[in-house]
């Protein structure tokens, strides 16, 4: 089973900055096999990045997806108030597909 | 548009079966993509519990698998879920997801059903 860990736990940044956020995973995510969610409490995950560098449908361009193997970055690259959330990767590159813990990006 | 709703019971109690269901509006689910559910335990990450096509296919997550059943209703439009034997660890959020079109991933949610498993 591939574990995802996500770092930092906690990005506590202000609106306009660049905020970027990890995951590694235990071992290579092959294909680019990797998808990135944000999470708003009491609401369900909500898909930004798959295939590791595909914007998803209504995604801005502010979101993007990097990375290869076994490291992977989401960049926000200027913080709106409604980026603030919790950001979690996913892999499916090897059964079963398995998700990070999360990064959580509050205002500083 | 895609809507997803979950439905069911908020409490099970342990040992028994949580069954629960997802109608699907705005597309048929007769007509591709894979339908099922990602669970989501309080303070936790996501779990991929597994996922059926219309036409017979099927993923389970292989921790789950001997516990669980997830099926499709064409004529209803809904996806179900039983998982059996509950235990508290089964207690979560529980969504129904549509598997992406390019990979194993999901790309419509619905809002999720918190199941609780207790006495």
């Amino acid at each position: 089973e591939i574990e995802l860990t996500q770092s930092p736990g906690t990005l506590s940044l202000s609106p306009g900055e660049r905020a970027t956020l990890s995951c590694r995973a235990s071992q290579s995510v092959s294909s680019s096999s990797l998808a990135w969610y944000q999470q708003k409490p009491g609401q369900a995950p909500r898909l930004l990045i798959f295939n590791a560098s595909n914007r998803a449908t209504g995604i801005p361009d502010r979101f993007s997806g990097s990375g290869s193997g076994t490291d992977f970055t989401l960049t926000i690259s200027r913080l709106e108030p409604e980026d603030f959330a919790v950001y979690s990767c996913q892999q499916y590159a090897n059964s079963p597909w398995t998700f990070g813990q999360g990064t959580k990006v509050e205002i500083k | 548009q895609v809507q997803l709703q979950e439905s069911g019971p908020g409490l099970v109690k342990p040992s028994e079966t949580l069954a629960l269901n997802c109608t699907v509006a705005g597309y048929s689910i007769s007509s591709g993509y894979y339908w099922g559910w990602i669970r989501q335990p309080p303070g936790k990450g996501l779990e991929w519990i597994g996922s059926m096509f219309h036409s017979g296919g099927a993923y389970y997550n292989p921790s789950l698998k001997s516990r669980l059943t997830i099926s499709l209703d064409t004529s209803k439009n809904q996806v179900s879920l039983k998982l059996n034997s509950v235990t508290a660890a089964d207690t979560a959020v529980y969504y129904c997801a549509r598997k992406g079109r390019s990979g194993w991933y999901a790309d419509q949610w619905g809002q999720g059903t918190l199941v609780t498993v207790s006495p």
